[in-house]
């Protein structure tokens, strides 16, 4: 079984810090796709990182994929109350379905 | 990004009945759907890979029976409910994956279902 940790689990921060999340996994994947869900929505896709060592910039987001492509971070800068959300990780292997990590839920206090 | 649609958006049911949830991708073709569950507060747990012109693939522990999947055309999945009980009173989630490299997936708004 493949599996994502996904931490923290939970995270409270005032408005203006910044703040880490990270995946890890023992398996290899061919791309891992973070995603922020609200509450009675669907998740929103915010990016795909495909090769090892990537890094992407969405705003004040930075995704980072793992040389070895078994790990990824999210990275936010100067968080505002509109990051306030459940991030999901999500990892791909070829056309098989995503395994996803149990999420970040993420409270970004005014 | 790529569009999915679904609908209806929330439905409240009595016991018993049964309840389809539609989902379509409108502007690209979806070869493999999938449909997930989500309890509050938590991940996202992948019932069944819907797969056009073919049988769905289920999850262990997801009765086929009681969740009828149909993935008629590269556009559209349908997931019925049949014979529901208030434990299927779940929020219900369906994904449209693109089949090209690297394999992005776009989820649909969601159905919230209340079966009373």
């Amino acid at each position: 079984t493949q599996l994502l940790e996904q931490s923290p689990q939970f995270l409270s921060i005032q408005e203006g810090e910044n703040l880490t999340v990270y995946c890890n996994s023992s398996s290899v994947f061919s791309s891992l796709q973070w995603y922020r869900q609200e509450p009675g929505e669907g998740p929103v896709l915010l990016v795909t990182v495909v090769t090892g060592g990537e890094v992407k910039k969405l705003k004040r987001l930075t995704f980072q994929f793992g040389d070895a492509r078994k790990d990824s971070s999210l990275h936010i800068t100067a968080a505002q109350p509109g990051d306030t959300g459940l991030y999901l990780c999500a990892g791909a292997l070829g056309n098989t379905p995503l395994v996803f990590g149990k999420g970040t839920r993420l409270s970004v206090i005014a | 990004g790529a569009v999915v649609s679904q609908h209806p958006s929330w439905v409240i049911c009595k016991s018993g009945t049964s309840v389809k949830i539609e989902c379509r991708s409108l502007d690209f073709q979806a070869t493999t759907m999938f449909w997930y569950r989500q309890f509050p507060k938590q991940s996202l747990m992948l019932m069944a890979t819907s797969n056009e012109g073919s049988k769905a693939t289920y999850e262990q522990g997801v009765e086929k029976d009681k969740f009828l999947i149909n993935h008629a055309s590269l556009t559209l999945s349908t997931l019925t409910v049949t014979s529901a009980h208030p434990e299927d009173s779940s929020f219900y989630i369906c994904s449209a994956r693109i089949l090209a490299v690297p394999y992005e997936q776009y989820f649909g708004p969601g159905t919230r279902l209340t079966v009373t």
